[in-house]
């Protein structure tokens, strides 16, 4: 089984900085890492996904994220946010990817501050 | 937007009813994947359909059932609705070659419903 945990409920920032949203995972087999999106009254979007290959991921947005399997964690990060990009984030995994029983973290919520 | 639609938009029932809620995958997607949003938490996995049968379910009571039909589109059907059941119900579609699924999820707008 696996499992996600989001280190941070919320997360404010000042515009124009660097933030990162941490997250750690568990599982007994590899896994597919994705981050999603959700802005107010919207459905999930993809940032990013890692499958397999370089552990330095690039998404939509000006978002990227690290695949650290020593320590189980999917960072995501970017390096100077704006006030749109305040929303919903959400870790997930999955042990096959396609969506099968998907995984996903109890959410972290950034906050950008003019 | 990704193609993926959802009705309806909201939906109130009271406790003990049965709701359906359906879902229009994106084209050309054969698989169907449901989720349970409960406020200020992250997506529940319900159950998957794959070319019209259920593929995968996560811990969701047998009055939790679907279906998905040969054009690919989808339903979710709840029976004897609880208080607990008030959640944002999304669907997600995605694409599965056989032996493989690493396709990205393409999620619906989402439909809320409210138990009271």
């Amino acid at each position: 089984a696996q499992s996600v945990t989001q280190l941070d409920s919320q997360v404010p920032v000042f515009e124009e900085a660097p933030v990162e949203l941490r997250c750690n995972y568990s599982s007994s087999v590899s896994v597919y890492l994705f981050w999603y999106v959700q802005y107010p009254n919207q459905g999930l979007q993809l940032l990013l996904k890692y499958l397999s290959g370089s552990t330095l991921v690039k998404g939509i947005n000006g978002f990227e994220a690290e695949f650290n399997k020593s320590q189980t964690s999917f960072h995501l990060r970017k390096p100077s946010v704006h006030i749109s990009d305040t929303a919903e984030y959400f870790c997930a995994v999955s042990a096959q990817g396609g969506g099968f029983k998907t995984i996903f973290g109890a959410g972290t919520r950034l906050f950008v501050k003019a | 937007e990704t193609g993926v639609t959802q009705s309806p938009t909201h939906l109130i029932k009271t406790r003990g009813q049965q709701v359906t809620l359906r879902c229009s995958s994106q084209s050309g997607h054969n698989t169907v994947s449901w989720y349970q949003q409960a406020l200020g938490q992250g997506p529940q996995f319900i159950f998957q359909y794959y070319r019209e049968e259920e593929n995968g379910r996560g811990n969701f009571p047998p009055r939790f059932s679907g279906l998905q039909f040969p054009n690919y589109s989808s339903e979710l059907n709840v029976n004897a609705l609880e208080l607990d059941d008030s959640a944002l119900y999304l669907c997600a579609s995605s694409t599965r070659v056989a032996g493989s699924s690493t396709d990205t999820q393409y999620f619906g707008p989402g439909t809320r419903l409210t138990v009271l």
